[in-house]
This record gives structure tokens, C-alpha cells and sequence, in this order.
């Protein structure tokens, strides 16, 4: 069975410095890994994604994540964080066999302080 | 610029009230889903279609149904709202190739009374 785990409920970091939300994945085959970012009173938004080739992934507003096969972690990152990043961060996992059905994880909120 | 849109944002309904959520898009995506998403949670899957393919998730309650009359449009019916159900419904569609990511509506806010 698929499944994705985010083990921190909240991140915080302050404004120009890195941030990295975690996010570990199981799931059978090869995976499709994705990032989405919500904000309050609005749907998801799509970062980036990995599907195969090079393991550092970029996406929308800096972001970037990286995948790691034998840790089986697609964490989140970005060299330096704005206070407007502070929002809710879904990791997400889909099989490359399993179809259309999507696998999110619990969520992380990040807080980024001026 | 191409888009799914959700109306309407906001529905107060009354306990046991049907109501209907409806959802479009102008992406041409074949895929379209319904979450249900409470108190900044995980997304629950209701639903998805494939083109008219539909599948419905094991736990989706039989007071929620879907129907997807063309491309463009899909509806959430919700037959007889409890409390319970008061929360997020989101629609999301995504492309036949490249991964399936998804991309969300703004949302509609449910609120039973």
C-alpha cells in the first residue's frame, strides 16, 4: 500500500534563512512524488513534482525538493525563506501503477518569522 | 488563462437540505477528483473520473454522489447533509500524462446548520 508520512506538524524559520519540510514515502514500484503548497481559504497549489532523471527537482517560487531513493525521502527546500512561504505544505505520492489515486501526507505547516 | 473553477465559495445549507457543488475547468484535463478536506487535514478522496469512468473510494459515504455530464463540468451531490459534513470539497483534474499532478479549485466551504 502507498503511503507518505510528513513527521513535522509545524516548521519555523526565519525570514532569509533555509528551510526544509521533510517528507518520506512507501510505495510499490517507482514513485510520483509531489509538493503542494495551501494557503488559507484556498484549494491546493502544485509546486513541483518527480517522476524520473535528475533528483533535485526546482518548482514554482523557488522552491526545490530532492529526491533520495535509499532513504525514500522527497524533502522539501529552499535556500532562503520569505514570510509570505508561511502556509501549509502537503507532500503527495501516486505509483506509477496505481493509476490516477493520489496518496497526500498529513501536512506541515511552515511559519516563517520577519 | 486556463483554470478550475468552484461555485459556489461558500454554501450554508440545512441539516438534511440536498445540495449540489458544482465544479469546471478549461484545462481539457480527462481526469477529475472531489476531496473532502476538514480543519486543514489530509484531502479525503470522494471520487475521480477518468473521461465518464467513475470510481468511487471505498469509504465515500452513499450521501455523496458525483456526476460528470461532459468534460468541463462535474458536480459533488450531497443528499441529506449532516453536521458531519460540514468542511472543505475540493476539485482537482489532472493531465493523462507526465505524472498526474493535480490542479485545485479554489475550493467551496460548506456549512451545515
Amino acid at each position: 500500500a502507498q503511503s507518505v508520512a510528513q513527521p513535522e506538524d509545524q516548521v519555523n524559520v526565519a525570514e532569509g534563512n533555509p528551510l526544509t519540510v521533510k517528507c518520506t514515502y512507501s510505495v510499490s514500484g517507482n514513485p510520483y512524488l509531489f509538493w503542494y503548497v495551501q494557503y488559507p481559504n484556498r484549494g491546493l497549489q502544485f509546486l513541483l513534482k518527480y517522476i524520473t532523471g535528475d533528483n533535485l527537482v526546482k518548482g514554482s517560487y523557488g522552491f526545490e525538493a530532492e529526491f533520495n531513493k535509499s532513504q525514500t525521502s522527497f524533502h522539501l527546500k529552499k535556500p532562503s525563506a520569505l514570510v509570505s512561504d508561511s502556509a501549509l505544505y502537503f507532500c503527495a505520492v501516486s505509483g506509477n501503477t496505481g493509476g490516477f489515486k493520489t496518496i497526500f501526507g498529513a501536512g506541515t505547516r511552515l511559519f516563517v518569522k520577519a | 488563462d486556463a483554470m478550475v473553477i468552484q461555485n459556489p465559495r461558500y454554501q450554508v445549507t440545512q441539516f438534511g437540505k440536498p445540495v449540489t457543488l458544482s465544479c469546471s475547468q478549461t484545462l481539457n484535463h480527462n481526469v477529475m477528483y472531489w476531496y473532502q478536506q476538514k480543519s486543514s487535514q489530509a484531502p479525503k478522496l470522494l471520487f475521480h473520473y477518468y473521461d465518464k469512468d467513475f470510481n468511487n473510494e471505498a469509504d465515500t459515504p452513499d450521501n455523496f454522489q458525483s456526476r460528470r455530464p461532459n468534460t468541463s463540468f462535474c458536480f459533488l451531490d450531497i443528499r441529506s447533509p449532516g453536521l458531519g459534513d460540514a468542511a472543505m470539497y475540493l476539485c482537482a483534474t489532472s493531465p493523462m500524462t507526465g505524472g498526474y499532478e493535480q490542479y485545485f479549485g479554489p475550493g467551496t466551504r460548506l456549512t451545515v446548520t
